[in-house]
């Protein structure tokens, strides 16, 4: 059984408009990590949250925005929706110590039309 | 930008040959991880390995063995006796300071 729970598993919205992504983690996950996923493309790297700080970021414009609240979960936000944001967004947590890393989550598969 | 290449962006062997899936990455850092990760068709990415880059030893669990090359930068994998359950998108990803930076991916299918 996976740590992270995502959701929804699959979302469909319309350019310009925003959207929330949301992600549960296990206790103990300390780091919240977002990944974006094109089709047939590796993930990329968005943001990661320690301790509901935003500690590092990846190549993606403010319009992508995120939160980590005290009880292991959190958010992405995107905002003004563009078609290229149709992607799988994985969330990842961890803990600094564990062996195996990060415990990826299903993912949401967003459609921008 | 230090990156992860995986050359092989599709493999497709008959059941029970042994597959090896490539893997390259670039490093400026001296202390680094590299992992290995599954993705079956349901979107999840499942944990295989993590190796610290002081420690070169290769590793086998069960029918997956791993060859970390420090010289020529490799982290390869290989699947002894391959069956259908295999088939997935394989990534390689080395990890920088507070992210994963992953390869394309190689799409092994497994042929009963």
């Amino acid at each position: 059984e996976t740590g992270v729970t995502q959701s929804p598993t699959h979302l469909i919205k319309t350019r310009g408009q925003q959207v929330t992504l949301r992600c549960s983690s296990q206790s103990g996950h300390n780091t919240v990590s977002w990944y974006q996923q094109a089709l047939g493309q590796g993930p990329q790297f968005i943001f990661q949250y320690y301790r509901e700080e935003e500690n590092g970021r990846g190549n993606f414009p403010p319009r992508f925005s995120g939160l980590q609240f005290p009880n292991y979960s959190s958010e992405l936000n995107v905002n003004a929706l563009e078609l290229d944001d149709s992607a799988l967004y994985l969330c990842a947590g961890g803990e600094d110590r564990r062996k195996d890393g990060y415990t990826f989550g299903s993912g949401t598969r967003l459609t921008v039309v | 930008a230090q990156k992860v290449t995986q050359a092989q962006t599709e493999i497709s062997v008959v059941e029970k040959e042994d597959v090896t899936l490539d893997c390259v990455y670039e490093t400026r850092d001296t202390t680094y991880y590299l992992f290995w990760y599954k993705q079956p068709p349901s979107g999840e990415l499942v944990f295989l390995i993590r190796r610290n880059s002081f420690d070169e030893q290769n590793e086998i669990s069960g029918r997956y063995s791993w060859n970390f090359q420090k010289s020529t930068s490799s982290f390869n994998f290989t699947i002894t006796a391959s069956q259908v359950v295999d088939s997935a998108v394989y990534f390689c990803a080395r990890q920088g300071a507070q992210k994963l930076v992953f390869g394309q991916g190689t799409r092994l299918t497994i042929n009963p």
